[in-house]
């Protein structure tokens, strides 16, 4: 079964530019989370989508946006970037039935704002 | 929010048992405890989960005392492959993502 696949792996954008990242979870599962992690900060949760709508979000400005196909693979968006928007760009997916589900993790998007 | 407190780093030898723990003194009763693996330039790769007593798979064991109010990550005969960042999330995805929280990890250095 194929792992969470994210594209671009590496990208570098400039100040004031925007960026879209992808992500298709696991075959079967329908939650898509995504989190940025930062030496500083540490992972923090962005932003979640099931079934095509936003279920829950973190404290990120409105600069950082998403969005989930039928197909359940997702996109987040990130306006006007800042050289503080450097980071690690993680997706998760999960089948979020049952309980204790688990979350896993792609290989991630780094993205170097300059 | 159940907030996580981990040892910055550790250091062990080729072949020797290493345990982590990682604190949760406000763990809720729906919560779960992951652990996740971290090398450089990838993802957090899963390696145990669990919610009370203990778990054990084929890489690792995790010991969650009656309290819950923290866990220990146990690995078996640690190698060089084995340094990374290991991190414990505490959570319940069913009762919102906002209530994951993760640790700031745990720097492993493994030497010969």
């Amino acid at each position: 079964k194929a792992g969470v696949t994210q594209t671009p792996r590496y990208l570098i954008k400039t100040r004031g530019q925007q960026v879209t990242l992808s992500c298709s979870p696991i075959s079967g599962h329908r939650s898509v989370s995504w989190y940025q992690q930062t030496p500083g900060q540490g992972l923090q949760f962005l932003f979640e989508y099931f079934s095509e709508t936003q279920r829950n979000k973190g404290n990120f400005p409105g600069r950082f946006s998403g969005r989930q196909f039928s197909n359940s693979r997702s996109e987040m968006n990130v306006s006007t970037l800042e050289l503080g928007d450097s980071a690690l760009y993680l997706c998760a997916s999960s089948s979020r039935q049952g309980s204790g589900n688990t979350i896993y993790f792609g290989e991630g998007s780094w993205l170097t704002v300059v | 929010l159940a907030k996580t407190t981990q040892p910055i780093s550790m250091d062990s030898y080729e072949g020797q048992e290493v345990n982590i723990t990682c604190s949760h003194n406000n763990i809720a009763t729906n919560d779960y405890i992951t652990w996740y693996q971290q090398f450089p330039s990838q993802g957090p790769r899963f390696i145990i989960q669990g919610y009370k007593t203990k778990v054990t798979n084929e890489v690792a064991s995790l010991f969650i005392p009656a309290d819950r109010k923290s866990s220990t990550l146990s690995l078996p005969r640690v190698s060089l492959s084995d340094t990374a960042v290991y991190y414990c999330l505490v959570g319940d995805i069913n009762s919102g993502y906002s209530t994951l929280t993760f640790g700031k990890g745990t720097m492993l250095l493994v030497s010969p």
